[in-house]
């Protein structure tokens, strides 16, 4: 099992740029969450999909999109990319117990 | 925003010592989880605790449930160098919302 993939690794942005994050899971996990991490602020939500069809904000989704695509697969979208949004981006899915965290997507904005 | 308070932010320690870290609340959280990350990787769990009072333990490293509900710790026993990284505290709020509210982290730091 892979666990939590996320693409790409590393991403530079211009201001005003989008793109999307990919992430992934193959542990027939029905819950995903998109975090951000930044110095000194630990891991916030941004949001998160409890199961396959639905999307719910979480402490920081001004700028973001999501898509749950289907069971595997959850999607961050920044359609106008700012320099606030420089950050390193975290998938995660998680079992009844915990969550389980991809590697990660370093991501600047210019 | 932030609902746990770590601390220490970060510190160094010599090989061989114990060392200890803690996360308060003001909010009663059900599961206390520790979560350690290594540099460019994802935080990977630890230990994870479900009961108030609950004391676990995971090779070197203790963990307990404070009895309030509102505070845990951990305990890193014979630091070595790989124990280098950044150690989250996260809390779920309520069962079966398994959303997580994070520490700031600490930063462990080992010198050799």
């Amino acid at each position: 099992n892979a666990g939590v993939t996320q693409t790409p690794k590393f991403q530079v942005l211009k201001t005003g740029q989008s793109m999307t994050l990919q992430c992934a899971q193959d542990m027939n996990h029905n819950s995903m969450y998109w975090y951000r991490q930044d110095p000194g602020m630990g891991l916030r939500l941004i949001y998160y999909s409890a199961s396959e069809g639905t999307t719910d904000k979480g402490e920081v989704p001004n700028g973001y999109n999501v898509s749950r695509l289907n069971k595997r697969e959850f999607s961050l979208r920044l359609e106008s990319a700012a320099p606030s949004q420089t950050s390193v981006y975290f998938c995660a899915s998680s079992d009844p117990t915990h969550q389980y965290f991809g590697p990660g997507t370093r991501l600047t904005v210019t | 925003g932030q609902q746990l308070n770590q601390s220490p932010q970060s510190m160094f320690i010599q090989e061989g010592e114990d060392v200890s870290m803690n996360c308060t609340s003001s909010s009663i959280f059900n599961t206390w989880l520790w979560y350690k990350q290594d540099p460019g990787e994802g935080p990977v769990l630890l230990i994870a605790l479900y009961k108030a009072g609950e004391l676990t333990s995971n090779g070197r490293l203790t963990a307990q449930f404070g009895i309030t509900r509102k505070d845990s710790f951990l305990n890193i026993s014979a630091s070595i160098p790989s124990d280098v990284g950044i150690y989250f505290c996260a809390g779920q709020r309520v069962l079966n919302d398994y959303k997580l509210s994070f520490g700031a982290g600490t930063t462990v730091t080992v010198r050799a």
